[in-house]
């Protein structure tokens, strides 16, 4: 099973800052990773797949980077409504489909 | 807009059986991977089961293989999750989710299970 590691698991910011959130596979995924973006009392959004396409909908400032083992979500000028937690998925190597930790991105 | 919504959570006594549902519509069901994610709470997300669009291909995570049985009925766009044998630990946020290209596009709003005596 690939293990997903998530950091930091909290991340304070202001908005108008760059936010850059960090995600480990335990081994080789090429860029078969998404990102979803989870606010308190609902369902989590598909932000990216591919490591780096955004979803539909999703604004520019949301951008995926990365490939192998090491992947970066970056959001750009921090907005009120992108405070909210973030999982990186791989889906290279599955069954399980595996999810990182985390990282709860909040308000400084 | 795909729409999906979960039905069926509730309270259970730890060795009982629940059976959770998810009406799909805005999409063609039969042409959906569908998959179930399930949230403790306070926690992070865990895969727990993938359907394939005839059924005939289903996959389990290891922690509820044997206890919990995806299935589908495409002609009323419903996908189900049977789950016997409820254990504390199983106490969750069940979502159900279509696969997009192996990564979960659409989600329902959950279902919660409580397993408790």
């Amino acid at each position: 099973e690939i293990v997903m590691t998530q950091s930091p698991a909290t991340l304070s910011l202001s908005p108008g800052e760059r936010a850059t959130l960090s995600c480990r596979a335990s081994q080789s995924i090429g860029s078969d990773l998404a990102w979803y973006q989870q606010k308190p009392g609902q369902a989590p959004r598909l932000l990216i797949s591919g490591a780096s396409v955004r979803a539909t909908g999703i604004p520019a400032r949301f951008s995926g980077s990365g490939s192998g083992t090491e992947f970066t979500l970056s959001i750009t000028i921090l907005q009120s409504e992108d405070f909210a937690v973030y999982y990186c998925q791989q889906y290279n190597d599955w069954p399980p489909y595996t999810f990182g930790q985390g990282t709860k991105l909040e308000i400084k | 807009q795909a729409h999906l919504v979960e039905s069926g959570g509730g309270l259970v006594m730890p060795g009982g059986s629940l059976r959770l549902s998810c009406v799909a519509s805005g999409f063609t069901f039969n042409t959906a991977y569908m998959a179930w994610i399930r949230q403790a709470p306070g926690k992070g997300l865990e895969w727990i089961s993938y359907i394939s669009t005839t059924g005939r291909t289903i996959y389990y995570a290891e922690s509820v293989r044997g206890r919990f049985t995806i299935s589908r009925d495409n002609a009323k766009n419903s996908l189900f999750l049977q789950i016997n044998s409820l254990r504390a630990e199983d106490t969750a946020v069940y979502y159900c989710a279509r696969e997009v290209g192996n990564s979960f596009a659409y989600w329902g709003q959950g279902a919660l299970v409580t397993v408790s005596s």
